[in-house]
């Protein structure tokens, strides 16, 4: 069966400092993935989308990128965070083929910025 | 720009009672609906897919509905218990290249009261 892991759980970090969270899948190849955010008070907002190794779609410019140096791993990262990045982080998997909206979450990372 | 309202935004019923969430959508072009329930700084687990040309699907005490010309879906729960408490999310899902983009709701986070 397949699963998700995202880590750390929880992270509290200060403004201007890096950030790097990390996905991995396991029971698939060649995932889709996705970076969603949901802060206090409004709806999850699709931040990036990956195909394969390599190829990443930002959905909302800010102040984060992500990458996929392996085929089940995806890492989102910032080299200075902002106040306003702080929230809910979850990372999301679908199956190569269609339907891509039949999408899996992970646990999620408490992002605070301090 | 399709948008999704939940409504009641918090809702606390006594143990036992029936109830109904709602969910509106102001674009009726979608490929699907889901419903998600969310636990605490937990992430989604899918409860109920609608495809669009479907009227309803039923999981145990869960049934969903979707009126898709009036951009309405409603999740019905039988017989609440304390262990149903969580925060329901619904999203649709637009046709095409782009049906990886879910649009959630805010949500309606339910308490059942022993």
């Amino acid at each position: 069966s397949q699963t998700i892991h995202q880590w750390p759980a929880t992270l509290v970090q200060p403004v201007g400092s890096p950030l790097s969270l990390e996905c991995t899948v396991e029971g698939t190849s060649n995932p889709n993935l996705y970076w969603y955010r949901q802060a206090a008070g409004r709806g999850l907002q699709l931040l990036f989308y990956s195909v394969g190794i390599g190829q990443i779609s930002s959905e909302v410019p800010q102040n984060l990128s992500a990458s996929r140096p392996q085929d089940r791993q995806f890492i989102l990262s910032s080299k200075k965070l902002l106040l306003s990045d702080s929230g809910f982080y979850l990372c999301a998997w679908s199956p190569p083929t269609e339907p891509k909206n039949i999408q899996y979450f992970g646990a999620g990372t408490r992002l605070s910025v301090l | 720009k399709q948008e999704v309202t939940q409504i009641p935004a918090a809702l606390s019923v006594p143990e036992g009672e029936n109830l109904v969430l709602n969910c509106s959508f102001t674009d009726s072009a979608i490929y699907n609906l889901q419903w998600f329930r969310q636990d605490p700084g937990k992430g989604l687990t899918s409860l109920l897919l609608i495809q669009s040309s479907q009227r309803e699907q039923t999981s145990g005490r869960l049934n969903a509905s979707l009126d898709k010309s009036s951009g309405r879906s409603t999740l019905y729960i039988a017989a609440s218990q304390p262990g149903d408490s969580a925060t329901y999310l619904c999203a649709v899902s637009p046709f095409g290249a782009g049906s990886y983009q879910l649009t959630f709701g805010k949500g309606t986070k339910l308490s059942v009261i022993p």
